[in-house]
């Protein structure tokens, strides 16, 4: 079955630092990924993902990714947090079948930062 | 905002009730998507509609029914409730058949409290 797992429930960085989110998944073949981003009482915003092509992925808010097949992760960078990405980081993935891409998500990271 | 809408934002019922959470796609958007976010089992993919006819099912409950209109908008119908079926209900929507913009993007969601 599908599953991803994110290693990290909590994480506390300081304002400036930079981060690292890790996100592991085990799948058939090689599945679309996603990062989603929660804020508290908010819905999922989609940070960026990863179809096809140069596997180090541009998102929104100064976001990339890197998708590593070898080691089957998609690990979510950010060179210089602010405080405003104090979130909930989900990464998720879907099979390749257009039309009928069911995410399947990890547990979350939520990240707090230390001003 | 992701364009897609939800509504009720929250809900308070007993158990043993039913109640009707509606989504409106992005405009454009065929399909919809929806997930329960719990503490106990994170984020799961109850069930897909695509232009109106049911596409895959996740780990909806025999209680919970769902149904695309043909404007596109969708309800999902919860009967019987039960105290654990609190949660977060998230729609997404997605316009499946081109290349890259399969992507979900979700709604701010409906906190169902059953007390």
């Amino acid at each position: 079955a599908q599953s991803v797992t994110q290693p990290d429930i909590h994480i506390t960085v300081s304002e400036g630092a930079s981060l690292e989110l890790r996100c592991n998944y085990s799948y058939g073949a090689t599945p679309y990924l996603f990062w989603y981003v929660q804020s508290p009482g908010q819905g999922l915003q989609l940070l960026l993902k990863y179809f096809s092509g140069d596997t180090l992925v541009q998102g929104i808010k100064g976001f990339e990714a890197e998708f590593k097949r070898s080691q089957s992760s998609f690990n979510l960078r950010k060179p210089s947090v602010h405080w405003s990405d104090a979130a909930e980081y989900f990464c998720a993935v879907a099979p390749r079948i257009q039309g009928a891409q069911k995410l399947v998500f990890g547990q979350g990271t939520r990240l707090t930062i230390n001003p | 905002d992701s364009g897609v809408t939800q509504t009720p934002k929250h809900l308070i019922t007993a158990t043993g009730q039913r109640v009707t959470l509606r989504c409106s796609p992005r405009s454009g958007d065929l399909s919809v998507y929806w997930y329960q976010q719990s503490l106990d089992q994170g984020l799961q993919f109850l069930i897909q509609y695509y232009n109106g006819e049911e596409r895959a099912k996740g780990n909806i409950l025999e209680r919970f029914s769902a149904q695309q209109f043909p404007d596109l908008h969708s309800e999902l119908n919860l009967s019987s409730l039960e105290l654990g079926d609190s949660a977060l209900y998230f729609c997404a929507s997605s316009h499946p058949g081109q290349a890259y913009t399969d992507t979900q993007y979700f709604g701010p969601g409906t906190r169902l409290t059953v007390l």
